[in-house]
């Protein structure tokens, strides 16, 4: 089945600087790429997602960057705030073989002010 | 909008005891997931519905899991007996008819073994 490394488990980074976590996956045929943040006390809220016909996709300030060779993901942050500090997943999926999620272990970002 | 709702949001049981989780998908969201976290652990799936029929169940542990979803709305999970190994946070999920993609996750029921 598909796996999902997630690195780094935590991340520690000032207000104002940039935060990536990176992700590969197992499963050449995977096609749809979710990132997920979790806050104390809620569930995961997506927050971008990639398709694997895109290389690269923005929202503000926040994007995801995929590279199909390498099977690997990675979400960049800018400007990081105090309130971008959550727990954060990537995912995989490849929706040939059904629309279960295979997520990486999470990253804790802590932004300090 | 409701969001997806959980119930009860803690649960803490002896070894054995039996426990049913519940799960309100967002009104109109014919696909339900429900996903689980044991802690430190990667966030693994359990099972798939769409409307009342399980359309993938892979990911349960072992028949001592049971889901249903009678008439296509809300969703229940329950662990009899539960063990030790069965603590974690459990998560429900729902999306749109014909879209793996856009999943809205409740807040999670957090299920303590003992």
């Amino acid at each position: 089945g598909e796996n999902v490394e997630q690195h780094p488990s935590t991340l520690s980074v000032q207000e104002g600087d940039s935060a990536v976590i990176k992700c590969t996956y197992s499963d050449s045929a995977s096609n749809y790429f979710p990132w997920y943040k979790q806050e104390l006390g809620k569930g995961p809220q997506l927050i971008i997602d990639i398709r694997s016909n895109v290389g690269e996709k923005k929202d503000q300030r926040i994007a995801v960057t995929l590279n199909k060779t390498a099977k690997h993901f990675s979400l960049h942050i800018t400007e990081t705030q105090p309130e971008d500090s959550a727990v954060y997943f990537c995912a995989a999926l490849n929706s040939n073989s059904g629309y279960a999620l295979n997520f990486g272990k999470g990253t804790s970002l802590l932004v300090t002010p | 909008e409701a969001g997806v709702t959980q119930f009860p949001s803690h649960s803490v049981i002896e070894k054995g005891q039996t426990v049913t989780l519940r799960c309100d998908p967002i009104s109109g969201h014919d696909n339900l997931y429900w996903y689980r976290r044991v802690m430190g652990k990667e966030i693994k799936f359990l099972l798939h519905f769409v409307k009342e029929s399980k359309q993938d169940e892979s990911g349960m542990p072992n028949n001592r899991f049971l889901a249903e979803r009678t008439g296509g709305t809300y969703s229940t999970l329950k662990v009899q007996p539960a063990e030790l190994e069965d603590s974690g946070v459990y998560f429900c999920a729902s999306s749109q008819v014909g879209t793996y993609e856009k999943l809205f996750f409740g807040s999670g029921t957090q299920l303590s073994v003992l």
